[in-house]
């Protein structure tokens, strides 16, 4: 079974920090998704890497897929509370998607 | 228009009764996909169809029986759930299964209760 571990599992943070969340793996993945859930919501696609050591910008989220294809990073700078909700990272693996463990921003104003 | 829609919102059901929920893309996606997620866990995969071919069942109990009379449509049938059968249902779509780089679309999600 193919895991994919998030770090860390809970953020609470004052508005206008830095953060970053990582998401490793021992197996190699096509592709990583990264996602935000609010509570009671589906999950929302923010980010698509593919290429080893692809890095991607969407405003102040920075995301980077490592060389080897097994880890990312989520790397939030400024957060404001707006940013506050469940982040997954979910690799493509054999025809599915495998969703790592979450971690839990809070952004407190 | 990257909108998958779900039916009902929230949804609440004793052990003997039979259900249905529902799921509508019209992205011209031929992948859909349910999920089952319980609270602060993530998304747990249970379906997968392939253009409209049941291609994935995660070895989940027949209790759940998956659904799909188009490529726009996806059901998910309920009969004498459990209560530890609660939890969020998602649907998601994707333009193909198994193409690196595809992307999943979810919908809202069902909040279903069992009693």
């Amino acid at each position: 079974t193919q895991l994919l571990e998030q770090s860390p599992q809970f953020l609470s943070i004052q508005e206008g920090e830095n953060l970053t969340v990582y998401c490793n793996s021992s197996s190699v993945f096509s592709s990583l998704q990264w996602y935000r859930q609010e509570p009671g919501e589906g999950p929302v696609l923010l980010v698509t890497v593919v290429t080893g050591g692809e890095v991607k910008k969407l405003k102040r989220l920075t995301f980077q897929f490592g060389d080897a294809r097994k880890d990312s990073s989520l790397h939030i700078t400024a957060a404001q509370p707006g940013d506050t909700g469940l982040y997954l990272c979910a690799g493509d693996h054999t025809d599915k998607l495998i969703f790592g463990t979450g971690t839990r921003l809070q952004v407190f104003p | 228009d990257t909108e998958v829609t779900q039916t009902p919102k929230h949804l609440v059901m004793g052990m003997t009764n039979k259900k249905s929920l529902k799921c509508e893309q019209h992205m011209g996606h031929r992948a859909m996909y349910w999920y089952k997620q319980k609270a602060k866990k993530p998304p747990e995969l249970m379906f997968v169809y392939s253009y409209e071919k049941l291609s994935i069942n995660e070895s989940v109990p027949s209790r759940f029986s998956p659904e799909c009379p188009n490529s726009s449509l996806l059901n998910l049938h309920l009969h004498a759930l459990q209560p530890e059968d609660s939890a969020l249902y998602l649907c998601a779509s994707s333009l193909t299964q198994g193409t690196p780089g595809y992307e999943q679309y979810f919908g809202p999600g069902t909040r279903l209760t069992v009693t």
